[in-house]
């Protein structure tokens, strides 16, 4: 199975603050990487598809970088409707791995 | 508008049995792959199964294999889960997921609001 090893695990973060999450897989899995956000309570809600494919409706400050085994998430500005786990994804095979997430908290 | 909405969830003893159902409506159903997607109470998301557009391709994570199955009626426009022998570790809120292709690999889209299993003496 590919790992999907996120790091950090909680961050706390002000809001206006640029914040970065890294996601690593334990092979190449090329660009079938996506990020999910969570808030409490609610499903999971994709942000990120592709590596670095904005979804629909999703706003601008959120970004998704890398290919192979490294990748980045980044909220350019930090908003409070922004509190919740964040999870990388791999689809490049199967089983279809998550990372164990990131809580991102307000300071 | 993409809606999911399962149902079937509820409290079962290990070794028993439960269906979960997932409706979907606003998208062409038969034209997705579909995938289970579980969340142990305070753990994060597990993969559990994934069913291509016209059910030829099936797969399964190891630790369901064989006691769940995943199927699909495209006339109704749902995916169903049938859980067997269940034990405690399945407690989850069981998610349904649309894959965006007709093929299972695929980034998850749409997500349902979740149902929860519980299994316990």
């Amino acid at each position: 199975d590919i790992q999907m090893t996120q790091s950090p695990s909680s961050l706390s973060a002000s809001v206006g603050d640029r914040v970065t999450i890294t996601c690593q897989a334990s092979q190449d899995i090329s660009n079938y990487l996506n990020w999910y956000q969570q808030k409490p309570g609610k499903a999971p809600k994709i942000l990120i598809y592709d590596a670095s494919n904005l979804e629909t409706k999703v706003p601008s400050r959120f970004s998704g970088s890398g290919s192979g085994t490294d990748f980045t998430f980044t909220i350019s500005s930090l908003q409070p409707e922004d509190i919740a786990t964040y999870y990388c994804q791999q689809y490049d095979n199967l089983p279809y791995t998550f990372g164990q997430g990131t809580k991102l908290e307000i300071k | 508008e993409v809606q999911l909405v399962e149902s079937g969830g509820g409290l079962v003893k290990p070794g028993g049995s439960l269906r979960l159902s997932c409706a979907a409506s606003g998208f062409t159903f038969s034209s997705y792959s579909m995938n289970w997607v579980r969340q142990a109470p305070g753990k994060g998301l597990e993969w559990v199964s994934s069913i291509s557009s016209s059910s030829s391709y099936i797969y399964y994570a190891d630790s369901v294999k064989g006691r769940f199955t995943i199927s699909r009626d495209n006339a109704k426009n749902s995916l169903y889960l049938q859980m067997n022998s269940l034990r405690a570790e399945d407690t989850a809120v069981y998610y349904c997921a649309r894959g965006r292709s007709y093929r299972p690999a695929a980034p998850f889209d749409s997500w349902g609001q979740g149902t929860l299993a519980t299994v316990s003496s």
